[in-house]
């Protein structure tokens, strides 16, 4: 049982490129989410999905964009990297609502944006 | 530009000590509080979880204790081992969303 697996773990974009972070949960999921992660700070939450098809924003939406065409996978696209997006990105799944609510993360992908 | 980050809290405890790790949470309407650890270079884990209805709960070395009153929460890690270093994060759940809303985090240093 894999649980979460992020791809890549590690990028080094150069301003203005574009990249798409993957993850897959093989728990059967409804929700998934993407966090980023700074340097002495909490998570904050990025996108989320409440199931296939959907998507949502979170507290930090700008410069991003998700897509969860299948249950299993959320994609994270950066269209125009920025410095600023230079940060660890955590996905992670959960059940909600009888089943626990909590979340399943995944590694880590640690991006610098140069 | 460069980032400036918050320097998280930091507690250092003797191997073998008891922890205490405090957490004040925002929203009264949270009915849902959980107890991340996360370590270095790695995505948090779940520890234990606690509902509002409850005011403590035990787990493995681990306890967590709810004031609903002052909304605080706390953990406590029974006989602290060198593992138990690491980043612990309190997130709590509210609204209809049933989004998690994080703490900023509690760096636990042990020391041997």
């Amino acid at each position: 049982n894999a649980g979460v697996t992020q791809t890549p773990k590690f990028r080094v974009l150069k301003t203005g490129q574009s990249m798409t972070l993957l993850c897959a949960q093989d728990m059967n999921h409804e929700y998934m989410y993407w966090y980023r992660q700074d340097p002495g700070m909490g998570l904050r939450l990025i996108h989320y999905s409440v199931g296939e098809g959907t998507t949502a924003k979170g507290e930090v939406p700008d410069g991003y964009n998700v897509s969860r065409l299948k249950k299993q996978n959320f994609l994270l696209g950066l269209e125009s990297a920025a410095p600023s997006q230079t940060s660890v990105y955590f996905c992670a799944s959960s059940y909600w609502e009888g089943r626990g609510a909590e979340a399943f993360f995944g590694q880590g992908t640690r991006l610098t944006v140069v | 530009g460069e980032s400036v980050g918050l320097h998280l809290p930091t507690l250092s405890v003797q191997e073998g000590d008891n922890s205490i790790i405090n957490c004040a949470y925002s929203n009264s309407a949270s009915d849902y509080f959980i107890w991340y650890k996360q370590e270095s270079g790695k995505g948090p884990q779940f520890i234990i979880d606690i509902r509002s209805n409850m005011d403590k709960r035990q787990g493995q070395r681990v306890t967590v204790l709810l004031n609903k009153t002052v909304k605080h929460l706390s953990l406590q890690i029974a006989a602290t081992q060198p593992g138990d270093s690491a980043v612990y994060f309190c997130a709590e759940v509210a609204g209809n969303n049933r989004k998690l809303i994080w703490g900023l985090g509690t760096s636990l240093a042990v020391n041997p």
